[in-house]
């Protein structure tokens, strides 16, 4: 049982450039979401999803995609990537909404 | 905007005593969890408790709750060297949006 597995663990790129950090979770959990880490901040929600097929934003949406085609993935993009957007990147799932969260290891990334 | 804000920002104590973090947050929930980030980690989940509970324990952490404040606290007990980490505070609400704070270090000296 692999729980939450994110990918990759770290990655620079250049401002402009654009990626995709991979979510994958193997509990069958329809919530799943992303937050960014900076420090002094805690974690600040992106995108969240309820389910397949359902997306919304969180507090910082902006410069971020998301989508939910299948119950287990949950891809976030950086379409041209900045500076600003430099921080630890963790996915999350949990099974409803009074249950905990289980997070990935977390993605750092670093944009020059 | 954060929902949880925990005090304090940051606590050294010494192996055996006890620690003891806040959390306060502002608008109603429906639980309240305290997680745990072991340096270059993922979050870990510690405790959850609802909007009607008032405490709960789990091995060495005690967790109460007060409604009417607003508030939360997290008490770990016989503290050991590995303890230190930070310490976060999440209140969920019904659009499963959990908030956290900006989380308190902890720092448990031999």
């Amino acid at each position: 049982n692999a729980g939450v597995t994110q990918t990759p663990k770290f990655q620079v790129l250049k401002t402009g450039q654009s990626m995709t950090l991979q979510c994958a979770q193997d509990m069958n959990h329809e919530y799943m979401s992303w937050y960014r880490q900076d420090p002094g901040m805690g974690l600040r929600l992106i995108h969240y999803s309820v389910g397949a097929g359902i997306t919304d934003q969180g507090e910082v949406p902006n410069g971020y995609n998301v989508s939910r085609s299948t119950t287990e993935d949950f891809p976030l993009r950086l379409l041209s990537a900045a500076p600003s957007q430099t921080s630890v990147y963790f996915c999350a799932s949990m099974g409803d909404n009074n249950s905990p969260l289980h997070f990935g290891n977390g993605t750092r990334l670093t944009v020059t | 905007s954060q929902q949880g804000e925990e005090d304090p920002q940051a606590l050294s104590i010494q192996e055996g005593e006890n620690a003891t973090m806040n959390c306060s947050y502002k608008t109603s929930i429906n639980n309240l969890q305290w997680y745990r980030q072991n340096s270059g980690r993922g979050l870990v989940h510690l405790i959850l408790i609802r909007s009607n509970e008032r405490e709960k324990h789990s091995g060495r952490l005690r967790v109460t709750l007060d409604t009417s404040k607003k508030s939360s606290s997290l008490l770990i007990t016989a503290s050991r060297a590995a303890d230190t980490a930070s310490y976060f505070c999440a209140t969920g609400r019904n659009d499963y949006k959990l908030s956290f704070g900006a989380g308190t270090t902890v720092t448990v000296r031999a």
